[in-house]
Formats: C-alpha cells, sequence, structure tokens
C-alpha cells in the first residue's frame, strides 16, 4: 500500500529562520510527488510537481527537492504569510488520483 | 487557468435529510475529477473517482448509496450526501486535473454540518 509521511507535523518559527519539511514516501512506482499550501478553510493549492531523483523546483521562498525516498520542501526566510499547512502527496503508475501525507502545520512568528 | 469552482461553500442539514455539492471545471475540461474528505486536522481522504459518463470508482469504506456520485458533463461532478447523519459533518473537498502528469486542481472545499 502507498504510503506517504510528513514530519514535523508541526513547526513554529520567528520570521527569516529557514527551514525544512520532510515528506517520506513508499510506493509501488512513483510517477510524480506534488506539493501544495493549504490555508485554513480553504481547498489545497497547487505548489510543485516532481518527477525523478535529483529534481529541484523553487518558487520565491520555498524550494522542494526530490529523492528516491524523500522530499524536502525548503522554506528560506519566511514571512507571516506563508504560514499554512504544507501537503504532499505521490501518484502512482497506472492511476491518476493523489494519496496525501498528514501535512505540516507551519506557523511563521512576526 | 485550471480554475475549480465548488458550491456551496457550507451547508447546514438536519439529520436524515440529503445535501447535493457541486463542483466545477470553469475554464478546462476535466474527464476524470476526485472528491476527498478531510476531518480537522487531518489530511484529505479520497472518497471516489468520479468519471465522465460513467459511474464513480469509491475507495474502500465508502458507502457508494450513501455518496452519489454523478458526472454528467466535462465540467460538473456532483456529491449528494443522502440521509445525512452527524458523522458525515465534514470538509469535502473537489478536484481535477488536465490530464497526463499534470497536478490535481482543488475546489475551495464545502464545509458539512449536519444537526
Amino acid at each position: 500500500e502507498d504510503q506517504v509521511t510528513q514530519s514535523p507535523e508541526a513547526l513554529r518559527l520567528q520570521e527569516g529562520e529557514s527551514s525544512s519539511l520532510n515528506c517520506s514516501y513508499t510506493v509501488s512506482g512513483l510517477r510524480g510527488l506534488f506539493w501544495y499550501r493549504q490555508d485554513p478553510g480553504k481547498g489545497p493549492e497547487f505548489l510543485f510537481t516532481l518527477y525523478s531523483a535529483g529534481e529541484e523546483k523553487e518558487k520565491e521562498r520555498l524550494k522542494a527537492t526530490l529523492t528516491k525516498k524523500e522530499s524536502f520542501l525548503h522554506i528560506t526566510a519566511p514571512k507571516p504569510e506563508d504560514s499554512a499547512t504544507y501537503l504532499c502527496a505521490v501518484r502512482v503508475f497506472g492511476n491518476e488520483k493523489l494519496t496525501f501525507g498528514t501535512g505540516t502545520r507551519l506557523t511563521i512568528i512576526p | 487557468g485550471a480554475v475549480v469552482s465548488q458550491h456551496p461553500s457550507w451547508v447546514i442539514c438536519k439529520s436524515g435529510t440529503s445535501v447535493k455539492i457541486e463542483c466545477r471545471s470553469l475554464d478546462f475540461q476535466a474527464t476524470t475529477m476526485f472528491w476527498y474528505r478531510q476531518f480537522p486536522k487531518q489530511s484529505l481522504m479520497l472518497m471516489a473517482t468520479s468519471n465522465e459518463g460513467s459511474k464513480a470508482t469509491y475507495e474502500q469504506g465508502v458507502e457508494k448509496d450513501k455518496f452519489l456520485i454523478n458526472h454528467a458533463s466535462l465540467t460538473l461532478s456532483t456529491l449528494t450526501v443522502t440521509s445525512a447523519h452527524p458523522e458525515d459533518s465534514s470538509f469535502y473537498i473537489c478536484s481535477a486535473s488536465l490530464g497526463g502528469d499534470s497536478p490535481l486542481h482543488f475546489g475551495n472545499g464545502t464545509r458539512l454540518t449536519v444537526t
């Protein structure tokens, strides 16, 4: 069974304090790994897709990386508006659905 | 592009009644849409895959007679929660993709409260 585990469950950072969120996965055949941001009471907002080990994607203060077993979402010099729950999800070959991890709730303190 | 609209954003209903939630892809056609459910501080759990013009595929443990899914056109899928009970109270979110390796794009969800 495909499994996605995220850590930590929650993370509080001071504004400007860089850190990383982890997403570990065990799947039969990875077709793609996705990162989303979710604000309270809203649907997830797409951030990145990674397809193969060694791949990296960047957007503003966020950078996502991928290995054969895990993905990291690095956040550099975060601002309060980066506070949200960050979700990772996997898609396997032969299926279009996404299987989600439990998310990391990130709080940036001004 | 790739905007998914969901309606209503919240609904309160009495136990035993039915509630319909609509999911529309506004600027693209979606042969497949996905319905997820999210409990407080938990992740998204896939309920079913909605296929245009055919029957939905339900995940294990999801009652197909309770959660009726209709995907009548390439831009509209509906989820009807029949004979709702308080334990059905949850956040329901739909999504759709442009196909291939493209990501799922999500609606803003529907908060259902059953009293």
